[in-house]
């Protein structure tokens, strides 16, 4: 049973750059959520993606945008760097259906910006 | 505001002795509770949940304890193992199917 995938693991980017984050759900998962990560903080909610669209969102800024697939994969965008985007970018999958929601998180994608 | 918060950000715990972490909530509409462990370098991984019409679920070697009440939630870890060495969060969720956490508690198992 594949759990959530994402990649690149690490990724160095400079301020004003923009970077794309990539995540495999579980298997059986329909819906993605992703959260950022700063360095002793817990997980901040980003925003989630069900249904290829963007279901809720969190209080970031639309730096932040993503994207889902019809094969439930996702992507999270974003644009014009800034040294306070350096962070754990962690996604989470779930399904939708079963009503217990729970989410499952992958290992994450370490973003630092220089 | 609405947050979710650890009573203490650090944790020492004798290995086979019980741990308890504590967490309060402040969203009465939160009706989803969930408690993760985080490892140096690796994503939160699932440990237990429990609903808000239940006060107690027990896992292998988990309990989670909910108090609806004063809005606060443990987790009970027995026999504490060195590889429960870890951050863990407690997360709620309310019908906007974001998950809010707190800073998380570290535990460390002394040998």
């Amino acid at each position: 049973d594949a759990g959530v995938t994402q990649s690149p693991t690490h990724l160095i980017k400079t301020r004003g750059q923009q970077v794309t984050l990539r995540c495999s759900p579980k298997s059986g998962h329909d819906t993605v959520s992703w959260y950022q990560q700063a360095l002793g903080q817990g997980p901040q909610f980003i925003f989630q993606y069900y249904e290829e669209e963007e279901r809720q969102r969190g209080n970031f800024p639309d730096r932040f945008s993503g994207h889902q697939f019809p094969n439930y994969s996702s992507e999270l965008n974003v644009n014009a760097l800034l040294l306070g985007d350096s962070a754990l970018y962690l996604c989470a999958s779930s399904l939708a259906t079963t009503g217990t929601d729970t989410q499952y998180f992958g290992p994450g994608t370490r973003l630092t910006v220089l | 505001g609405e947050s979710v918060g650890l009573h203490l950000p650090t944790l020492s715990v004798q290995e086979g002795d019980n741990s308890i972490i504590n967490c309060a909530y402040s969203n009465s509409a939160s009706d989803y509770f969930i408690w993760y462990k985080q490892e140096s370098g690796k994503g939160p991984q699932f440990i237990i949940d429990i609903r808000s019409n239940m006060d107690k679920r027990q896992g292998q070697r988990v309990t989670v304890l909910l108090n609806k009440t004063v809005k606060h939630l443990s987790l009970q870890i027995a026999a504490t193992q060195p590889g429960d060495s870890a951050v863990y969060f407690c997360a709620e969720e309310s019908n906007d199917y974001k998950l809010s956490f707190g800073a998380g508690t570290t535990v460390t198992v002394r040998a």
